[in-house]
């Protein structure tokens, strides 16, 4: 049981380049966010979602785009890579609503 | 690697004591709260929970006070150890947000042998 697992744990982009953040969690869990964290701030969510093959906007999306295809994967898509978008992301899952979320590593991203 | 706990606020302790850190939390319609410790590197990691119809809940050398009244919330570390440094954030779940957390800014717990 592997928990929330996230790929890469760093990458470094060129403004413009396109990427997709990788993050699969073991636990069937239904509930799945992304969320990013700018230096000595707390986390703002992106996007999030209840099921396979439902999405929704959180407080920061625009530039991302997700997808949930499956229980176990959550990719979030940065088609134009801006330097706005150097942060830290952050994949979490929960079971159900009430529980506390378990959260991945991170991926560090820098934008240059 | 970059540390997140830059421009926070910072408590610095000795080891042993007690150590106290407060969060200010936003919506009124919250009903869930968590604790989260963050090393350098890593994710979020559990500490404690309490909803909002308990006003205190205590683990394993922690404690979680919530005053609604005022929308604060505390988090109490007992016996403070150098593997308690980290950064500390709150974090609230709004009513019918479908679990969405929203965080605190954080405070930076340092603990001095």
């Amino acid at each position: 049981n592997a928990g929330v697992t996230q790929t890469p744990k760093f990458r470094i982009l060129k403004i413009g380049q396109s990427m997709t953040l990788q993050c699969t969690q073991d636990m069937n869990h239904n509930y799945m966010y992304w969320y990013r964290q700018d230096p000595g701030m707390g986390l703002k969510l992106i996007y999030y979602s209840v099921g396979a093959g439902i999405t929704d906007k959180g407080e920061v999306p625009n530039g991302y785009n997700v997808s949930r295809s499956t229980t176990e994967d959550f990719p979030l898509r940065l088609e134009l890579a801006a330097p706005s978008q150097t942060s830290v992301y952050f994949c979490a899952s929960i079971g159900v609503v009430g529980g506390p979320p378990h959260f991945g590593n991170g991926t560090r991203l820098t934008v240059t | 690697g970059e540390s997140v706990g830059l421009h926070l606020p910072t408590l610095s302790v000795q080891e042993g004591d007690n150590s106290i850190i407060n969060c200010a939390y936003s919506n009124s319609a919250s009903d869930y709260f968590i604790w989260y410790k963050q090393e350098s590197g890593k994710g979020p990691q559990f500490i404690i929970d309490i909803r909002s119809n308990m006003d205190k809940r205590q683990g394993q050398r922690v404690t979680v006070l919530l005053n609604k009244t005022v929308k604060h919330l505390s988090l109490q570390i007992a016996a403070t150890q150098p593997g308690d440094s980290a950064v500390y954030f709150c974090a609230e779940t709004p009513r019918r947000s479908q679990g969405n957390l929203i965080f605190g800014k954080g405070t930076k717990l340092s603990v001095k042998p």
